[in-house]
């Protein structure tokens, strides 16, 4: 199975500042079709898991130009560029190039 | 607007079944992959399998944690995913989430609110 790992595991981040995340993950993520599949989600208290980012780097429908993938191969950032007060959550990263599909341990993000 | 409602969850003895429902609606069903995923009480996400649509085959794909015991099938013509659970064990106990899977990107694009299943005697 591939092993992904995120770090920090919290990160409190003052209003108005970036926020940024890690993931590796223990192999290769790009396909055999040439394409990566590695997504970020979103995870606010009390609610079920959002897609925020696939591909890497394609922002989901509806989601603010503040979030932004980045990586390639084992390596990948999701960067918040301003924090707002919505952002609080747990963000994880996942991936789907190969069966099972795995979650890194997720981050999450409070304000200070 | 795209929109998946779980029900069928509660609470079960350890070693006896239960099934789930996945009532979709906003989208036609036929054609795309559907997922579940669970969430174990202050843990992290965990996939629990997929099934394709008809039209490849609607062939399925389990975690190693629940294959044998657990079996997704779909009715098209109800827009309805099922997750049978067999032999469920304490550890199964989590919230479990339907979701839609975009296959170009091969993500899970959208997610229901989820149904909470306890396996306790």
């Amino acid at each position: 199975d591939i092993v992904m790992t995120q770090t920090p595991l919290s990160s409190p981040v003052t209003l108005g500042q970036p926020a940024s995340i890690s993931c590796r993950s223990s192999q290769s993520l790009v396909h055999s079709d040439g394409n990566t599949y590695l997504s970020w989600l979103q995870q606010r208290p009390g609610q079920p898991p959002r897609l925020l980012i696939y591909k890497i780097s394609n922002r989901f429908s509806g989601v603010p130009d503040r979030f932004s993938g980045s990586g390639a191969g084992t390596d990948f950032t999701l960067k918040i560029s301003r924090v707002e007060a919505e952002d609080v959550g747990v963000y994880y990263c996942t991936q789907a190039t190969q069966f099972p599909v795995t979650f890194g341990g997720g981050t999450k993000v409070e304000i200070k | 607007e795209v929109q998946l409602v779980e029900s069928g969850g509660g609470l079960v003895q350890p070693g006896r079944s239960l099934r789930l429902s996945c009532t979709a609606s906003g989208f036609t069903f036929g054609d795309y992959a559907m997922s579940w995923f669970r969430q174990a009480p202050g843990k992290g996400l965990e996939w629990v399998g997929f099934i394709r649509s008809k039209a490849y085959g609607g062939t399925t794909e389990y975690a190693a944690s629940v294959k044998g015991r657990f079996t997704i099938s779909r009715d098209d013509s109800k827009s309805i995913a099922y997750l049978q659970m067999n032999s469920l064990k304490t550890e199964d106990t989590a919230v479990y989430y339907c979701t839609r899977v975009n296959s170009s990107g091969r993500m899970a694009d959208y997610w229901g609110q989820g149904t909470l299943v306890t396996v306790s005697s």
